[in-house]
């Protein structure tokens, strides 16, 4: 069965600092993973999908299919980055299995 | 623009009243889905469902029940809520099988007393 962890349900750093957030997955078939973002008063969102290979917000993410793992990235926090992080893992059909989340502070 | 809607946002209601949620999409989707969040537990799936008259169980199902009758709605019903049942609850669709974005609605935070 599937299975997405994020091992630190609370992250908090200082602006400027890196930040990385922790996602590992169990999944015996080809992967697709994603970071999905929930700020404040707002709805979940797309923030970045593995395939893509892109940096959205300065953030980057980078499947390692070896260690399972798909951690979140930024070199530099910002404030505008405190939120609540969810990892998905995308398997059969079309469901996303989500991880428990993380909730990034970033302190000023 | 295209959008996912859920209402109501807020509901409380008494312990074995039924319930229902809904959730209306214009992006032609076919795939939609409802989720519920708690902490600790992150985002759950309820049911889901891969077209009009298509309805899948997801992995906490019981309780719940979700039926399909196009390709905008996808009402989920709570038959008897139980105060376990308290949570925010997530609508959200997907255009194509694995490659597609999820969009979400607002949510829908539900208190069963």
């Amino acid at each position: 069965a599937q299975r997405v962890t994020q091992p630190e349900k609370l992250l908090s750093v200082f602006k400027g600092a890196p930040v990385e957030l922790k996602c590992n997955y169990s999944y015996s078939g080809s992967p697709e993973l994603f970071w999905y973002v929930q700020y404040s008063r707002q709805r979940l969102q797309l923030l970045l999908r593995h395939i893509s290979r892109e940096s959205i917000k300065g953030f980057t993410a980078d499947l390692n299919k070896g260690e399972t793992s798909f951690h979140l990235k930024k070199p530099f926090a910002q404030e505008e980055d405190s939120a609540m992080y969810y990892c998905a893992l995308g398997t059969s059909g079309s469901r996303l299995t989500f991880g428990e989340g993380t909730q990034l502070t970033v302190n000023p | 623009d295209a959008e996912i809607t859920q209402s109501p946002r807020h509901k409380i209601t008494e312990t074995g009243r039924q319930v229902t949620l809904a959730c209306h999409q214009t992006w032609n989707h076919n795939n939609m889905f409802w989720y519920r969040q708690d902490l600790g537990h992150g985002l759950r799936l309820i049911h889901y469902s891969y077209g009009v008259h298509d309805t899948n169980k997801g992995e906490v199902s019981d309780g719940y029940s979700v039926s399909r009758s196009n390709t905008e709605d996808l009402p989920l019903t709570l038959e008897s809520a139980a105060s376990s049942q308290t949570s925010v609850y997530f609508c959200a669709s997907r255009r194509t099988a694995n490659t597609g974005e999820l969009f979400f609605g607002e949510g829908s935070r539900l208190t069963v007393l």
